[in-house]
């Protein structure tokens, strides 16, 4: 089954507007992790928060983390065509187990 | 509809054996990715298969590794000559016919096979 649940399901916005998607989980986790998948292959790890981070940065990736309302939320920011994806969270609790939720579609307009 | 499945979950395996790791997809998905994840770190992608087909391969060992996805059956990710270094959780994703004009890309991910070499 998988746990996290991305919303929105879909987004579309202008190239250079941000992009923020959220993920909900149920259980404690160990981490969260984000991940992106371009049209036809498979998915490309982003980034990976500890349940005892808040936030993380990568280049124009901003990823937080709130374990007490357990959410999480990628935000992308000055996007690009080529962000265009399906963003998919995970999470991986203590026992390592890892579940996906079903993602995200960004579609950033040029 | 049941989801993914792989199976096994668990297989113990001695250095030097080969270890088969099986997924069936989705009914009606005709797409697999195969990814390993080690301790603490993120998936990496191995392969992308089509039934009969190997789309992608880029992220595969070159050596002892092997998948297939047969036109019957499920998807089979085989490790020959097992080594330490190949103790991982090994996920399995399915999706379906990919519709570009509505730009389906949903995974639908399995639990996983964690491989153990001894």
């Amino acid at each position: 089954s998988q746990q996290g649940e991305e919303d929105p399901q879909a987004l579309s916005i202008q190239e250079g507007e941000n992009a923020t998607m959220n993920c909900s989980y149920k259980t404690s986790i160990n981490n969260l992790q984000w991940y992106r998948q371009n049209s036809g292959r498979g998915l490309v790890h982003l980034i990976l928060i500890r349940s005892n981070e808040r936030e993380k940065h990568s280049g124009r990736l901003r990823v937080t983390l709130d374990t007490s309302k357990k959410s999480s939320s990628l935000l992308i920011t000055a996007s690009r065509a080529a962000d265009t994806a399906s963003y998919f969270c995970a999470t991986v609790n203590i026992l390592n187990d890892m579940r996906f939720g079903a993602g995200t579609r960004l579609t950033v307009k040029p | 509809n049941a989801g993914v499945m792989q199976n096994p979950r668990h297989l113990v395996r001695r250095r030097g054996q080969e270890a088969r790791l099986r997924c069936s997809p989705m009914k009606g998905h005709s797409h697999v990715y195969w990814y390993r994840q080690l301790p603490e770190e993120g998936l990496k992608f191995m392969v992308y298969l089509q039934k009969e087909n190997i789309i992608d391969e880029s992220g595969m060992p070159k050596e002892r590794f092997s998948a297939e996805f047969p036109k019957e059956g499920p998807s089979i990710l085989r490790i020959q000559q097992v080594v330490r270094g190949d103790s991982a959780a090994y996920f399995c994703a399915s999706s379906p016919l990919q519709d570009r004009a509505r730009y389906q890309e949903t995974q639908y991910f399995g639990p996983g096979t964690r491989l153990l070499v001894l």
